[in-house]
């Protein structure tokens, strides 16, 4: 039973186009929302993140959005590179175990020169 | 700047056989933990350490054991392996779980190969 789940395994956009990461979540409990992206080869690195009492987080080209009455949260990516090309991993963490982050099956981005 | 080594990258095993993967860390970080990654299954939590002597467990703890005797090391132990466990491993290091401010680090991975 995946309490994060990443409902899409692959997403191919244009470069300089907008990309949509998304992520929905079972756990009401959930109080702390991350992204990760991974690169073949090498392990996941820290890429945003947002709390429950905030609905967007912006960073740079990446903005989170979290709706928390469809507990769902999506990355945005704009304009997208080819170097985003990678596995973007959801992951949470809940106020009723907060010793671990709970991690979605990944999405494999893919931007096109 | 090591941050989180794991070894080694690859290793083939056969049913039955014991091992263990090691993991260091040299950013001082109180928090260690090991996942492993599957095709569909994303990472999913194995065992999980708060500090040297302190471990628990995660989402699927069976047929691994670990130990935290110094804040730098958390090997884990494969007792028995099976072709189940054939996986990609990550270690992954935090300050604290604070993940506020202290995202987790992760290792580039150990792929093992149960046959």
């Amino acid at each position: 039973d995946q309490q994060v789940k990443q409902n899409s395994p692959s997403l191919s956009v244009q470069e300089g186009r907008i990309s949509i990461l998304n992520c929905d979540y079972t756990n009401s409990m959930f109080d702390y929302f991350l992204w990760y992206k991974k690169y073949p080869a090498e392990g996941p690195t820290f890429l945003i993140s947002i709390s429950s009492i905030k609905d967007k987080n912006e960073d740079g080209r990446f903005t989170v959005f979290l709706n928390k009455s469809a507990k769902h949260l999506s990355l945005h990516i704009v304009p997208s590179q080819p170097g985003d090309s990678a596995v973007y991993f959801c992951a949470a963490k809940g106020t009723d175990s907060s010793y671990k982050l709970i991690f979605g099956s990944g999405t494999r981005l893919l931007v096109r020169p | 700047n090591a941050g989180v080594t794991q070894t080694p990258k690859f290793q083939v095993l056969k049913t039955g056989q014991s091992m263990t993967l090691q993991c260091a860390q040299d950013m001082n970080h109180e928090y260690m933990s090991w996942y492993r990654q599957d095709p569909g299954m994303g990472l999913r939590l194995i065992h999980y350490s708060v500090g040297a002597g302190i471990t628990d467990q995660g989402e699927v703890p069976n047929g691994y054991n670990v130990s935290r005797s110094t804040t730098e090391d958390f090997p884990l132990r494969l007792l028995s392996a099976a072709p189940s466990q054939t996986s990609v491993y990550f270690c992954a290091s935090s300050y604290s779980t604070g993940w506020e401010y202290s995202p987790l680090h992760f290792g580039n991975g150990t792929r093992l190969t149960v046959t």
